[in-house]
């Protein structure tokens, strides 16, 4: 079956740091790729997505290329700042396996410090 | 998009009794999903609540002991039954929208059993 697999955690870096959170994946067919982030006390939000084969979905400072070959799709910021820390889980889901259910990773915290 | 309500955000209980939790979405949707999301882990998918069917349970869960109901495409209730301190958890809704493969999640309700 589908499977998720994200860097374990956590992790900790200080303001302005680069940041890579790992995500590996397994699946038939032709997934959808997507980040998520929960920060503290709330449910998750989508952070982005990719539906295809070297899309390159961003947002926030935030992105992730969905590389097939490696099956593959690692999340990276430039520079993060002590707002992005969070909790951060990949996922991936298809409309045509699975029931339509998504298959998340075990998600990743990430802290920020000053 | 979707904007999801939980209600209540948050409950202690007593051993033995029974919770209700309430998912409103702010529009129609077709399949909805309750996820149990342990502190520090991540998301276990319950159920799978489609409109005018009945839910489909996930391997660990039964329906005497997390009854669920989807009288219409913009809400649904899940029940916790004959709770123990084990059932302590966050309790997320989460519902993904016609063709789109993102899902959209409510804040979660935060149960504490004692």
């Amino acid at each position: 079956g589908d499977s998720v697999t994200q860097m374990e955690g956590p992790v900790t870096l200080s303001e302005e740091a680069f940041l890579t959170i790992n995500c590996t994946y397994t699946a038939t067919g032709y997934p959808s790729l997507f980040w998520y982030v929960q920060y503290p006390g709330e449910g998750l939000q989508l952070l982005l997505k990719a539906t295809k084969a070297d899309d390159k979905g961003s947002n926030k400072g935030f992105e992730a290329t969905y590389r097939k070959e490696t099956t593959s799709f690692h999340l990276e910021k430039g520079s993060v700042q002590v707002s992005d820390s969070a909790v951060y889980f990949c996922a991936l889901s298809s409309l045509n396996t699975n029931a339509g259910k998504s298959t998340f990773g075990d998600g990743t915290t990430l802290t920020v410090k000053p | 998009s979707a904007v999801i309500s939980q209600k209540p955000s948050r409950d202690i209980c007593q051993r033995g009794t029974s919770l209700t939790i309430q998912c409103q979405v702010d529009s129609q949707v077709t399949m909805m999903f309750w996820y149990r999301q342990q502190p520090g882990q991540s998301l276990t998918l319950i159920a799978t609540a489609n409109q005018g069917s009945e839910a489909t349970y996930e391997s660990g869960f039964v329906i005497d002991k997390f009854p669920i109901s989807r009288p219409n495409l913009t809400f649904s209730t899940l029940t916790v039954s004959n709770m123990s301190p084990e059932d302590s958890s966050i309790y997320l809704c989460s519902v993904r929208i016609g063709g789109i493969h993102e899902q959209y999640f409510g804040p979660g309700t935060r149960l504490t059993v004692t």
